[in-house]
């Protein structure tokens, strides 16, 4: 069975500061599909960043940037220029297929980021 | 962008009272919607993936006459907490896939999500 393991339960940054969430998962599959999403006070969910597990190159979406190892099954998150409004749960996310024939999120834990004034 | 619209928002009830909370796509269809239940402090745990015009897919643990799930229509879905008790109280969320994104690994889209309190 897959899991997605955020060893990193709280963590905090100074605003314009860099600060790195780690994220591992365990999979036997060769194709899937991985992704950060954020959580702010609001308790929406908000799409931060996706990777395709078939693409070397790591994904970047502005301030926010990937460190995709598939062999080390590592998918961290890199936030740059911390801003006040990063504060937030985030969660790292799997995308497996599932026997109901469609694709299923496996969630983290999640990592509680308060970036500081 | 895709919009997912939950409502309500909050909900307070009695014992022994039926919820029934609605998941809305509202700028796209959606032929598969999800629903999560989220406890404080804690991560999203899939309870069942409904599918339009289909019986819904619970996970594990999950009880399908407690927690009934109707899809009706390309737009809507339904979670109904029957005979709600405290311990059903918790956050619920939805999410939906886009039916025109094609592949089927697209990023689903989450609503606001529901705080339901039984007292």
């Amino acid at each position: 069975a897959q899991t997605v393991t955020q060893s990193q339960p709280e963590m905090s940054v100074q605003e314009a500061e860099t600060v790195t969430l780690s994220c591992t998962y365990d999979t036997s599959e060769s194709n899937y599909y991985l992704f950060w999403y954020k959580q702010p006070p609001s308790r929406q969910m908000i799409l931060v960043i996706r990777q395709e597990a078939y693409k070397q190159q790591n994904a970047t979406e502005n301030r926010f940037s990937v460190n995709f190892q598939k062999a080390a099954k590592s998918f961290s998150l890199k936030i740059s220029d911390s801003q006040l409004g990063d504060t937030a749960m985030y969660f790292c996310a799997f995308m497996k297929h599932a026997t109901s024939g469609t694709y299923k999120y496996i969630f983290g834990t999640g990592t509680r980021l308060k970036v500081l004034a | 962008g895709a919009v997912v619209s939950q409502h309500p928002s909050r909900v307070i009830c009695k014992s022994g009272t039926s919820v029934k909370i609605e998941c809305r796509s509202l700028d796209f269809q959606a032929t598969t919607m999800f629903w999560y239940r989220q406890f404080p402090k804690k991560s999203l745990m899939l309870m069942a993936t409904s599918n339009e015009g289909s019986k819904a897919t619970y996970e594990q643990g999950v009880e399908k006459d407690k927690f009934l799930i109707n899809h009706a229509s390309l737009t809507l879905s339904t979670l109904t907490v029957t005979s709600a008790h405290p311990e059903d109280s918790s956050f619920y969320i939805c999410s939906a896939r886009d039916r025109g994104s094609g592949a089927l690994n697209q990023p689903q889209h989450f609503g606001d999500g529901t705080r339901l309190s039984i007292l």
